[in-house]
């Protein structure tokens, strides 16, 4: 059993509409992350969250804003989003961001853009 | 540049057979290094990462990697392959980022790995 849990594993959305995701963890961590995984392709980072502050944005279009309400849970916010958004939505969480400091998957958000 | 590249998109193996999946590194400084595995339809799950100053390093499912710096390599192995394995497996760095306390998990593309009977 993963110990990052994310809702809904599932979620169709039309372009017009505004959904969240969340993702909780329990083990303690103080770095949380946002990943996007197309099929067939490597996890890329969209945000990282370190302490409950952003720490990072990679570049991110503003159509996905992050929200991170305390040290346990992780909510992306989606609105307006486009047909090429649908991937597999990641989160993960790490004891600190220090390099040795592995990260814990959740098992995803299956998004789909109508 | 810093990279990290995977040999093989697709390997395929016997059950019973070695494991060998094949990870590179580019980078001035060796970087902290880990791999992972994704089964269908799942998030990533750690096998093993890489503790500094040990060459051979154990991780879950029998699984485990020998880190090479003359080579810049850090490749998977298993000695004898279950049809369980059948995953695909990511191979996944954190360059050091010269004096900054983050460094980014960069992914590798990835190596889908089939059992066959």
């Amino acid at each position: 059993d993963t110990e990052v849990t994310q809702t809904p594993k599932h979620l169709v959305m039309g372009m017009t509409n505004k959904k969240s995701l969340k993702c909780e963890q329990h083990m303690g961590h103080r770095a949380m992350y946002w990943y996007k995984q197309k099929a067939k392709k490597p996890p890329e980072l969209m945000f990282v969250y370190s302490y409950e502050k952003l720490s990072i944005n990679e570049s991110v279009p503003s159509r996905f804003s992050p929200e991170c309400p305390n040290s346990s849970l992780l909510n992306l916010h989606l609105h307006a989003l486009q047909p090429e958004d649908s991937a597999l939505y990641l989160c993960a969480s790490s004891p600190g961001q220090g390099y040795n400091s592995p990260l814990h998957f959740g098992n995803g958000t299956r998004l789909t853009v109508t | 540049a810093q990279s990290v590249t995977q040999l093989g998109s697709h390997v395929s193996v016997s059950e019973g057979a070695l494991v060998l999946l094949r990870c590179n590194y580019s980078s001035s400084v060796p970087p902290y290094l880990f791999w992972y595995v994704q089964y269908p339809n799942q998030g990533l799950q750690l096998l093993l990462k890489y503790t500094t100053g040990a060459t051979l390093v154990k991780g879950i499912n029998g699984f485990e990697a020998e880190f090479k710096k003359s080579e810049t390599s850090f490749h998977l192995t298993k000695p004898s392959a279950h049809m369980s394995d059948a995953a695909e497996y990511f191979c996944a760095v954190r360059f050091n980022a010269g004096g900054t306390s983050y460094g980014k998990l960069t992914f590798g593309q990835g190596t889908i790995l089939t059992v066959h009977p």
